[in-house]
């Protein structure tokens, strides 16, 4: 059974920073792609960043609100994914998916983490 | 930058009825970039549909998926009460990669 279990998420000042952790389980985790969804409260879903896998290269990408704030990373011997958020801004309050990414479309999806920005 | 249009923004039908959601992007797109997703209250969404039209993994047969060019649709042949929840569609791009519709919300009449 795929398992996404997402944690480190909290209260955060506006500015802050906060490390996010999705342990995964039941699957092949170094050949994963993974990524990063987020739903502010009473809102629609955004995407905010994808990781290939390390023969994908590892490399990332992101959307524009969070590129140059927000790191995605991945830790294939603990299969864990991490997301690295620098320079919190009240709009990045939401509930944080880990999801992995298969062709084009999400197809397991972690339980979700809050994180609030606020002073 | 696509952008998806989900319509109605509420549904409201009985148990036993058929669901029909529509999602509507703003340009052209490959059936293969369009997927459809479910989430209930306090959870998280689910994968219903991806390639336009392929069930996920256990996912029931009263769900199917159609559509290209720019219109895509989600059918509900009889409603269950368990499938009342809110309805995305979600599709591959450019920048951003990902984008998704706004939700339908299917309630119960």
């Amino acid at each position: 059974e795929v398992q996404l279990v997402a944690s480190g998420g909290g209260l955060v000042k506006p500015g802050g920073s906060l490390r996010l952790s999705c342990a995964a389980s039941g699957f092949i985790f170094n050949s994963a792609w993974m990524s990063w969804v987020r739903q502010a409260p009473g809102k629609g879903l955004e995407w905010i960043g994808r990781i290939k896998s390390g023969t994908g290269s590892g490399t990332t990408d992101y959307a524009a609100p969070v590129k140059g704030r927000f790191t995605i990373s991945r830790d294939d011997s603990k299969n864990t994914l991490y997301l690295q958020m620098n320079s919190l801004k009240t709009e990045d309050t939401a509930v944080y998916y880990c999801t992995t990414l298969t062709g084009y479309h999400f197809d397991y999806w972690g339980q979700g983490a809050l994180v609030t920005v606020s002073s | 930058e696509i952008v998806l249009t989900q319509s109605p923004g509420t549904l409201s039908l009985s148990p036993g009825e058929r669901a029909t959601l529509s999602c509507r992007a703003s340009q052209s797109i490959s059936s293969s970039y369009l997927a459809w997703y479910q989430q209930k209250p306090g959870q998280a969404p689910r994968l219903l549909i991806y390639d336009a039209s392929t069930r996920a993994t256990d996912i029931p047969d009263r769900f199917s998926g159609s559509g290209s060019g720019t219109d895509f649709t989600l059918t509900i042949s009889r409603l269950e009460p368990e499938d009342f929840a809110v309805y995305y569609c979600q599709q591959y791009g450019s920048s951003p990669l990902y984008t998704f519709g706004q939700g339908t919300i299917l309630e119960i009449k």
